[in-house]
This record gives structure tokens, sequence and C-alpha cells, in this order.
């Protein structure tokens, strides 16, 4: 039981290239999460979804876009990277709006 | 929109001290509250959940609180160690399931 992956750990991208990022939870979670986490910014939620096939828009979707084909799988894509798109990147998953939510060990992405 | 707020935002204690963190949100309408541990360069650990109808959870050194009508939380550690320095995080569920966070506190525990 991995719980939360995310895939990759670090990348680095120069402005203009496209990329997915990937989490996979293996709990059979309804509900999973896109966060980024800045330096005075906290965590922020980017979008999330609350089933296979829906998504929704969170805080801060801008430059973003989010898949959720399979149950299990949450893909986050970044279009054309800018700069201001550095951040960690954190997937979380949860069984029920009110039960715990598990995190991912953060995807560390700098974009030159 | 939900704000979350955590302070303070750092804290600085010596070992064995007990110790509260804080944390405050803006609409009441919640289904829980949790609170998260961070370690540098690694991603959240979930120390305690608490449902909406409850007023305190407990886990080892550990108390959490809610005062849902006032729209606070507190977590309590007893007899602080250094272990246990690392950044506090409190989320709140609302309508829309989404889990909103504070800012954090980063705690300091030094022998």
């Amino acid at each position: 039981n991995a719980g939360v992956t995310q895939t990759p750990k670090f990348r680095v991208l120069k402005t203009g290239q496209s990329m997915t990022l990937l989490c996979a939870q293996d709990m059979n979670h309804e509900y999973m999460y896109w966060y980024r986490q800045d330096p005075g910014m906290g965590l922020r939620l980017i979008h999330y979804s609350v089933g296979e096939g829906t998504t929704a828009k969170g805080e801060v979707p801008d430059g973003y876009n989010v898949s959720r084909l399979k149950k299990q799988n949450f893909l986050l894509g970044l279009e054309s990277a800018a700069p201001s798109q550095t951040s960690v990147y954190f997937c979380a998953s949860t069984d029920r709006v009110n039960t715990e939510a598990f995190f991912g060990q953060g995807t560390r992405l700098t974009v030159v | 929109k939900q704000e979350v707020t955590q302070i303070p935002a750092a804290l600085s204690v010596p070992e064995g001290e007990n110790l509260v963190l804080n944390c405050s949100f803006t609409d009441s309408a919640i289904y829980n509250l949790q609170w998260f541990r961070q370690d540098p360069g690694k991603g959240l650990t979930s120390l305690l959940l608490i449902q909406s109808s409850q007023r305190e959870q407990t886990s080892g050194r550990l108390n959490a609180s809610l005062d849902k009508s006032s729209g606070r939380s507190t977590l309590y550690i007893a007899a602080s160690q250094p272990g246990d320095s690392a950044t506090y995080l409190c989320a709140v569920v609302n309508a829309g399931n989404m889990l909103t966070f504070g800012g954090g506190t980063r705690l300091m525990v030094k022998p």
C-alpha cells in the first residue's frame, strides 16, 4: 500500500515547454486535489476532483489543466510553462469529505 | 471565500515546554478541520482530524480542540521535544469539498 505517489519528484523546464505531473493513489479514494506551495503563500488549491471523470477549479487554476480518466490517477498539465509556475506541487486524496487527507511527497518544479 | 489564519507564524521554545498553536477560519460551515505536520522538503502528514460535530481529538501528546461557532481551533503539544520541530498546518473542509489551508506555524524546539 503505497498511499499517494507523485511522479516526477524533481523537474526543470524551460519557459514555454509543457509537462504532465502524475498523481496515483491506491486507496480507492474519491476525492483528489492538486496544490502548489510557495514561500509566504502557503498551500493553494489549483484543481480538484470529486470522482472519476470530474474536475473543478480551485483558487489558482490559470495555466494548468487536469484530467481524472481513472479513479486512481489525477494528472496535472502545464501547457506552456512560465517562471511563475516554479513551485512545489502536492497531490492529496481523501475517501470522503469528512475523512483525513493523504498527501504525496511533492514535485519540485523549476521553470527557467 | 474561506480564509484560514494561523498564529504565530513561527515559534521557538525550550524542550519540555507545553505549547499552543492557533488556527482561525472565517466560514464556520465546515465539515471538518485537520492538523498536519510538514518536515522540510517533505509532504504533509495528518496528525488529527476533528469532525464538525466534535469538540476535540487527542493523539499521544497532541490535543486539538474545535470551536466551530467562533471559527477557532487550537493544537496543544505537551512536553515538547526537539523531534517536534516542524511546520504545523491546519486545514478546513467546507461546502464545495475544498480543503483550505492556513499559512502554517514553524515550530523550533531547542534541546
